[in-house]
């Protein structure tokens, strides 16, 4: 059974910079698993933020980005805003099945 | 505008089957994926399974595989989702999303989801 791993829970200052990990039971993540990044808010259904890797949708904002770092996908965020505290999910393809990693709580105080 | 428009919220009792949609607009239906995703009460996300509309190519995750159906009726633009029997365990929100494998794999537009009770 493949795991995808992110961290739990962050918290970043207003302003601050955040980097949002992603990993995979099966070795280091690289672009073939098309590391996909969504936000969900309490309520809401998720929204998309990132794809393959580093790729914005035409709506997300500029403070996002994604990236690979060190064996793992990452989700940057840089200058975080109040509405940035969400949950964050990433997803990973394995050449046909798709899993999400388990989430990270990011909290903005 | 590009949506996907979730049926709506059902409560069921164990032993009872069920269906539920999820239905495009506002793009080519039959040119994308659509992946369902299952999120029980304060939990995370997991990905059930996905189909291509065009020709039904069906994926299914080992973990949901024999305990859901996914089609699509392309006639509509309807994707579903469906259980022959229900458990109380499968009380979830689910969504549906669209995706697409040419020029990198993007999943993009989320349904509302809906909202599925299993309870005596």
């Amino acid at each position: 059974q493949t795991v995808v791993t992110q961290e739990p829970s962050l918290t970043v200052s207003p302003g601050g910079t955040v980097t949002l990990t992603c990993a995979s039971s099966t070795g280091a993540v690289t672009s073939g698993y098309y590391p996909n990044w969504f936000q969900q808010k309490p309520g809401q259904a998720p929204r998309a933020l990132i794809y393959s890797t580093s790729n914005k949708h035409s709506w997300t904002p500029a403070r996002f980005s994604g990236s690979l770092l060190g064996g793992k996908a990452a989700l940057t965020l840089s200058g975080v805003q109040p509405e940035d505290e969400a949950e964050y999910y990433c997803l990973l393809y394995y050449g046909g099945a798709r899993v999400f990693g388990g989430g990270t709580k990011l909290t903005v105080l | 505008e590009v949506q996907l428009v979730q049926s709506g919220a059902e409560v069921k009792k164990p032993g009872e089957s069920l269906k539920i949609s999820c239905k495009g607009s506002g793009y080519s239906f039959t040119s994308y994926w659509i992946g369902w995703v299952r999120q029980m009460p304060g939990k995370g996300l997991e990905w059930m399974g996905i189909i291509y509309p065009g020709d039904s190519d069906t994926r299914y995750s080992p973990s949901f595989q024999g305990q859901v159906t996914i089609s699509a009726d392309k006639s509509i633009s309807t994707a579903y989702l469906q259980w022959s029997s229900l458990k109380a365990s499968d009380t979830a929100m689910y969504y549906c999303v669209r995706g697409s494998t040419s020029g990198g794999h993007a999943f993009d537009i989320w349904g509302q989801g809906t909202m599925v009770t299993v309870s005596s």
